[in-house]
């Protein structure tokens, strides 16, 4: 199955702006990267799991949480086999880890994740 | 599709039985119906994808079942490694994902 590898995080002040990238690898000529829709998702001590975005394969359409929309923003390039996460106007509430995600048809497969902590 | 999962917090002793209930609040596709094991400092590991498959190297003591918008987790012979909050999801739309609020299961 094709595997994830996040990166990007760190710590941001408040108000302030990061991307964070997942690179795809592994992913078959019959079932590319770009054959999936993708998906982030962040993981919050004490608060849970939260999914924030999706977008189809080919970007057409995506979507948000209401706790993120207007502030992030999702892409892809299929050429380079990577998604994206523009986040903008970073809150404290807004540390956490970050995993992209996608349906490989026997469940949802995770990246390792990647830690943005937001704090002046 | 808003899940809540009950109790908050199961608190059992090695070798009990662990009975996690995830609730939809409309009917959703078993085809699409997960459960997360959650271990501080670890990423969510997936347990049952399909509402009741067990995920690749899970043991048999985890197992899933349920439809509609009644859905649950067990864990037989509970071991002290048991010790984790446990998630469900729904990740049916390809849009969309939901997730539990999470059920806390602590071992005596």
């Amino acid at each position: 199955q094709g595997q994830l590898v996040e990166s990007g995080g760190g710590v941001v002040q408040p108000g302030r702006s990061l991307r964070l990238s997942c690179a795809a690898s592994g992913f078959t000529s019959e079932l590319p990267f770009s054959f999936y829709a993708m998906h982030w998702v962040r993981q919050t001590p004490g608060k849970g799991l939260e999914w924030l975005s999706s977008i189809l394969s080919h970007g057409s359409h995506t979507n948000y949480a209401d706790s993120v929309k207007g502030r992030f923003t999702i892409s892809r390039d299929n050429s380079k086999d990577t998604l994206y996460l523009h986040m903008n106007s970073l809150k404290d509430d807004d540390t956490a880890v970050y995993y992209c995600s996608y349906d490989n048809g026997r469940g949802p497969y995770w990246g390792q994740g990647t830690l943005v902590t937001v704090s002046s | 599709v808003v899940l809540t999962q009950s109790p908050g917090t199961l608190s059992l002793s090695p070798g009990e039985r662990a009975t996690l209930s995830c609730r939809a609040s409309q009917s959703v596709t078993t085809s699409f119906l997960g459960w997360y094991q959650e271990i501080p400092g670890q990423a969510p590991r997936l347990l049952i994808y399909g509402a009741s498959i067990r995920a690749s190297g899970v043991s048999d003591r985890f197992s899933g079942s349920g439809s509609g918008t009644d859905f649950f987790l067990t864990i037989s012979r509970l071991e002290p490694e048991d010790s984790a909050v446990y998630y469900c999801q729904h990740y049916g739309a390809s849009q969309s994902w939901t997730f539990g609020q999470g059920t806390k299961v602590e071992i005596k």
